[in-house]
């Protein structure tokens, strides 16, 4: 069974502009997450999609958002990129039914320089 | 809020030795509690989930305990190995929330 997938893996950005992250969940899942990873900060939670809606959102600003398709893959943009935008940001999918064991699993992140 | 507290920060230790890493947190109206490994530059992978109705949870030379009421969990590695050198993430999910608050890890050093 395929785990969770990041695409790219990694980026290199200057200031100003704006970059779009996907994830595809492990199949079944129906929720996705997205954290950003920093060295200061730590884990940090940014949002949850569960059927194509945004059911849960972070403390993060406006220039951070996603979306969910159909086939449960989702994608984060970030506009506008600062230099403090620079972080791992790591997605993490779920079955979310009622009773069920729902353990979250990560995938391998993506890294994002921004300079 | 929930806040999430690991101690200590850094371990290092002989390998062989078994040993225990801590994990507290404020709320205790939890829905669940997963214990994760990271190895530098790389995503999460899960070690253990505990359900808030479940009081431990094994695999293999892992251990997982948890005590709501006093708002602590701990995981127990026995016989530790090199391999297992790498930082330690608890991770607490809110009853009605699909969002996890997490510590700040344990940075495990298992010397040969």
């Amino acid at each position: 069974k395929a785990g969770v997938t990041q695409t790219p893996r990694y980026l290199i950005k200057t200031r100003g502009q704006q970059v779009t992250l996907s994830c595809s969940p492990i199949s079944g899942h129906r929720s996705v997450s997205w954290y950003q990873q920093t060295p200061g900060q730590g884990l940090q939670f940014l949002f949850e999609y569960f059927s194509e809606t945004q059911r849960n959102k972070g403390n993060f600003p406006g220039r951070f958002s996603g979306r969910q398709f159909s086939n449960s893959r989702s994608e984060m943009n970030v506009s506008t990129l600062e230099l403090g935008d620079s972080a791992l940001y790591l997605c993490a999918s779920s079955l979310e039914y009622a009773g069920a064991y729902n353990e979250q699993f990560f995938g391998p992140g993506t890294r994002l320089t921004v300079l | 809020k929930q806040e999430v507290t690991q101690i200590p920060a850094a371990l290092s230790v002989p390998e062989g030795e078994n040993l225990v890493l801590n994990c507290s947190f404020t709320d205790s109206a939890i829905y669940n509690l997963q214990w994760f490994r990271q190895d530098p530059g790389k995503g999460l992978t899960s070690l253990l989930l505990i359900q808030s109705s479940q009081r431990e949870q094994t695999s293999g030379r892992l251990n997982a305990s948890l005590d709501k009421s006093s708002g602590r969990s701990t995981l127990y590695i026995a016989a530790s190995q090199p391999g297992d050198s790498a930082t330690y993430l608890c991770a607490v999910r809110p009853r009605n929330f699909n969002k996890f608050y997490f510590g700040s890890g344990t940075k495990l050093n298992v010397k040969p």
